[in-house]
């Protein structure tokens, strides 16, 4: 029983161009949702947040979207640059943090 | 200021035997909590500890047991492992006021043969 999903395993952009991770949820209990980065050899990083009260949330070239009546949430990047190659975590939370499987990201120069 | 750490980095054992994984976590942090990372998945939650309890756990066997330290540090334990025990374990860290923006550490790969 998946709660969190992402259907994208990969996606590939051009450099300066944006990307756009999407994610969507089954439970409506959560109430924060957030996204993290991993390269290989190393832990998630923690990116962004949001707050189930609010529909948008922006830090520098990072957006995070979400609709609550669609259960869906995405995260925006622009510019992407060749360092924002990554795997991409969406989690979301209500008492304890739920992963989604990850989307590959590979920002081509 | 010293982020997560873990060790070992990497691990094998047998089939049965049983395993100690360690965390310390980042400077400030008091709540640690522990993740399974199988291959092309996401982390799984094992459990977390606060004030040396575990506060939260999630869809794991008592095979899978854990203790925090007064210094906040702590371990997890697995005991008659698996095959399928074989995966990365991550650790991560946050201030109790810290709104699940967590650190994690790099990781213990673990190989169960």
């Amino acid at each position: 029983d998946q709660q969190v999903k992402q259907n994208s395993p990969s996606l590939s952009v051009q450099e300066g161009r944006i990307s756009i991770l999407n994610c969507d949820y089954t439970n409506s209990m959560f109430d924060y949702f957030l996204w993290y980065k991993k390269y290989p050899a190393e832990g998630p990083t923690f990116l962004i947040s949001i707050s189930s009260i609010k529909d948008k949330n922006e830090d520098g070239r990072f957006t995070v979207f979400l609709n609550k009546s669609a259960k869906h949430l995405s995260l925006h990047i622009v510019p992407s640059q060749p360092g924002d190659s990554a795997v991409y975590f969406c989690a979301a939370s209500y008492d304890k943090v739920i992963f989604g499987p990850g989307t590959s990201l590979s920002v081509i120069p | 200021d010293a982020g997560v750490t873990q060790s070992p980095t990497h691990l094998i054992k047998t089939r049965g035997q049983q395993v100690t994984l360690r965390c310390s976590p980042k400077s400030g942090h008091d709540t640690v909590s522990w993740y399974q990372q199988a291959l092309g998945q996401g982390p799984q939650f094992i459990f977390q500890y606060y004030e040396e309890e575990e506060r939260q756990r999630g869809n794991f066997p008592d095979r899978f047991s854990g203790h925090q330290f007064p210094n906040y540090s702590s371990e997890l334990n697995v005991n008659a492992l698996l095959l399928g025990d074989s995966a990365l374990y991550l650790c991560a860290s946050t201030m109790t006021s810290g709104r699940y923006e967590q650190y994690f550490g790099p990781g213990t790969r673990l190989t169960v043969t």
